[in-house]
């Protein structure tokens, strides 16, 4: 069946820090892929998405780019703040049907 | 604003009580979602309905219930069944926008029961 699999956290950088966190999947069609994003206490909102192979999603200086070939969908930011210190979730959905897979979530601290 | 709501934020009860947890929605859509989320384990599906009068079990729905009686409204029920009720549930609902469908989050109810 359709998985998402998701590096393990936490990962923990430094302010201003490059980051990636890596994210692949296994699919039978040709799924549209997502990250969601958690703060502490809240739930889940989209951070950005890509629907169809070479796409780049981008969104307050996050971006993926969404690799067939390799089934990927990394997400990466040039530099980041304390404010981006949450847990992420790579996600994907085969638009069949509504219903979207989700990854098990990275947490990331960034320290000041 | 358009969105999710879900009351209470935090909920306690006892063990041996039922308990029900609120998710309306006023974006028009018509799925909504069920979730609990326990460390580590990320987002698992409860319940879902795709459509008023209509629900199908996810993958962990012993032990809960749910009514999808009005479009907005997607009330879960935590019975006494459920044999390890603490988590944090969240309810989403769902449209096709921009080539997908997207998923859309209410806040979350942190449910501690003792």
């Amino acid at each position: 069946g359709d998985s998402v699999t998701q590096m393990e956290g936490p990962v923990t950088l430094s302010e201003e820090a490059f980051l990636t966190i890596n994210c692949t999947y296994t699919a039978t069609g040709y799924p549209s892929l997502f990250w969601y994003v958690q703060y502490p206490g809240e739930g889940l909102q989209l951070l950005l998405k890509a629907t169809k192979a070479d796409d780049k999603g981008s969104n307050k200086g996050f971006e993926a780019t969404y690799r067939k070939e390799t089934t990927s969908f990394h997400l990466e930011k040039g530099s980041v703040q304390v404010s981006d210190s949450a847990v992420y979730f790579c996600a994907l959905s085969e638009n069949r049907d509504d219903k979207i897979i989700f990854g098990k979530g990275t947490r990331l601290h960034i320290l000041p | 604003d358009g969105g999710i709501t879900q009351s209470p934020k935090y909920l306690f009860r006892k063990e041996g009580q039922n308990v029900t947890l609120s998710c309306e929605q006023n974006l028009n859509h018509d799925a909504m979602y069920w979730y609990r989320q326990d460390p580590g384990q990320g987002l698992r599906l409860i319940y879902y309905s795709q459509i008023v009068n209509d629900f199908q079990k996810g993958d962990i729905a012993e032990g809960y219930s749910v009514s999808r009686e009005k479009k907005e409204s997607f009330p879960l029920t935590v019975t006494s069944a459920q044999k390890n009720p603490t988590a944090f549930y969240l309810c989403a609902s769902s449209t096709w926008t921009s080539g997908s469908y997207e998923q859309y989050f209410g806040p979350g109810t942190r449910l501690t029961v003792t």
